[in-house]
C-alpha cells in the first residue's frame, strides 16, 4: 500500500527566507504526487502535482516541488516565504493504476515569522 | 476555490442524536470521498464512491453511512452521535480519470457533547 512521510511536525521560517517542506513516499510503480495547503477552518486546497515529465513542478502562490525518484522524495519549496504562507501542508501519493485513493501524510504546520 | 459545498460548517449536538452532513459538488465529478481529520491534523478516508449507487468503506472504520443517489450529492449520516465522533469531516471529489487531484469542501466541524 502507498504511504507518505512528512518527518517534521512544524517548520519555522523567517519571512523572506526560503521555505522547504519535506515529503518522502512509498508506492508501487511510478507515483502520482500532490501537495495541498489547509488554512484554519478551511478545506484542503490543491497546490501542485507531479504525474510525469519535468521533475520540477510549479504550482500556485509561487510554490514549486521537485520530484526525486532515487530518493523517493517530493519536497515543497518557495524561494521567499510570506507570513500568509503560514498554514498546514499535506503531501499525498497514489499509484498510477487502480483506484484513485490518495494516501496523505500527517501534515506539516508552517509558521512564517514576520 | 473549487465548487464543492458542505453544510453545516459547524455543528454541536448531544449524544444519541441522528445527524446528516451534506456534501454537494457542481463539477460533475464521478468520484466523491469523505475524510475524517483528527485534531492532530491527520486525514483518514472513511467512505468513497465511484458514482451513483456506488459506495465503499475507506481505510478508517467508521460508524457513519453514506449514500449516492445523485452524482452531485454525497451525504454522510450518523444514526446515533457519540462524543468519539467529534472531529472535522471533509468531503472531496475528483474526476473518474484524467487529472486525478481531489477538490475539497470547507469541512464540517462536529462536536458531540
Amino acid at each position: 500500500a502507498q504511504s507518505v512521510a512528512q518527518p517534521e511536525d512544524q517548520v519555522n521560517v523567517a519571512e523572506g527566507n526560503p521555505l522547504t517542506v519535506k515529503c518522502t513516499y512509498s508506492v508501487s510503480g511510478n507515483p502520482y504526487l500532490f501537495w495541498y495547503v489547509q488554512y484554519p477552518n478551511r478545506g484542503l486546497q490543491f497546490l501542485l502535482k507531479y504525474i510525469t515529465g519535468d521533475n520540477l513542478v510549479k504550482g500556485s502562490y509561487g510554490f514549486e516541488a521537485e520530484f526525486n525518484k532515487s530518493q523517493t522524495s517530493f519536497h515543497l519549496k518557495k524561494p521567499s516565504a510570506l507570513v500568509s504562507d503560514s498554514a498546514l501542508y499535506f503531501c499525498a501519493v497514489r499509484p498510477p493504476r487502480g483506484n484513485n485513493r490518495l494516501a496523505f501524510g500527517k501534515g506539516n504546520q508552517v509558521v512564517v515569522i514576520p | 476555490e473549487a465548487d464543492i459545498y458542505q453544510t453545516p460548517r459547524y455543528l454541536v449536538i448531544g449524544t444519541g442524536k441522528k445527524i446528516t452532513l451534506e456534501c454537494s459538488q457542481t463539477m460533475g465529478h464521478d468520484k466523491m470521498y469523505w475524510y475524517q481529520q483528527d485534531p492532530g491534523m491527520e486525514l483518514h478516508l472513511i467512505h468513497y464512491s465511484y458514482g451513483v449507487n456506488s459506495t465503499e468503506k475507506g481505510d478508517l472504520s467508521s460508524e457513519s453511512t453514506v449514500s449516492r443517489i445523485r452524482t452531485e450529492h454525497f451525504p454522510l449520516t450518523l444514526e446515533s452521535a457519540r462524543p468519539s465522533h467529534t472531529s472535522q469531516y471533509l468531503c472531496a471529489s475528483s474526476e473518474l480519470t484524467g487529472s486525478y487531484e481531489q477538490y475539497f469542501g470547507p469541512g464540517t466541524r462536529l462536536t458531540v457533547t
